[in-house]
């Protein structure tokens, strides 16, 4: 298996413009999740997704986040507008069975927002 | 609060030595995991104990959980360069709906 396939890896925008990210989870993995990591504030779950069903999204900082699945080989993490305090590097995760049982992590995106 | 916590923040050692990092937790837990980061990748995972074991080997690697304590530690025996990383270590507590808590992670130098 490929493993987590998430894009693009690296993202450069200007503030106030969309940003959407992708991923893709390991085929036969029930559970996505979308976490973003800073110095400041560590790794952060954002929203996590169970059969394709947004389960827990009190992570999301602010109403300019959403995130979809429209199908279970497919995720989005968008932002609209970005801002500079959004850059971060963004991963996508899944996990086979139970939620906290182990976690499959994507290469990341490394998102700066100028 | 985070859930599990590191110590050291950061440990430098020589090749060959041992790498001892520790991770507390405040609530009761269902799992403890650890996780390893190379700069500019993501996290892979290393090891899962689950609250009803001790100690679990893999390699190089073997944790150790301590639940009166609240507590693991995550042994590197003979390092080597490669280990270069960081260890993350994430607590599944009970009622925690499926979500994994992370500490701050400890920062492994090893020095050729």
């Amino acid at each position: 298996d490929a493993g987590v396939i998430q894009s693009p890896r690296h993202e450069v925008t200007e503030m106030g413009q969309e940003v959407t990210l992708r991923c893709k989870p390991i085929s036969g993995h029930d559970y996505l999740f979308w976490y973003r990591q800073t110095m400041m504030r560590g790794l952060e779950l954002l929203i996590y997704f169970n059969n394709n069903v947004p389960i827990d999204d009190s992570g999301m900082p602010e109403d300019r986040f959403s995130a979809k699945m429209p199908n279970a080989s497919f995720s989005t993490l968008k932002i609209q507008p970005s801002e500079p305090r959004d850059s971060a590097v963004y991963f996508c995760a899944s996990s086979p069975g139970q939620g906290y049982d182990t976690q499959y992590f994507g290469p990341g995106t490394r998102l700066t927002v100028l | 609060s985070q859930q599990g916590e590191e110590d050291p923040q950061a440990l430098s050692i020589q090749e060959g030595e041992n790498a001892t990092m520790n991770c507390s937790y405040k609530t009761s837990i269902n799992n403890l995991q650890w996780y390893r980061q190379n700069s500019g990748r993501g996290l892979v995972h290393l090891i899962l104990i689950r609250s009803n074991e001790r100690e679990k080997h893999s390699g190089r690697l073997r944790v150790t959980l301590d639940t009166s304590k609240k507590s693991s530690s995550l042994l590197i025996t003979a390092s080597r360069a490669a280990d270069t990383a960081s260890y993350f270590c994430a607590t599944a507590f009970e009622d925690s709906n499926y979500q994994l808590i992370w500490g701050a992670g400890t920062k492994l130098i090893i020095k050729p």
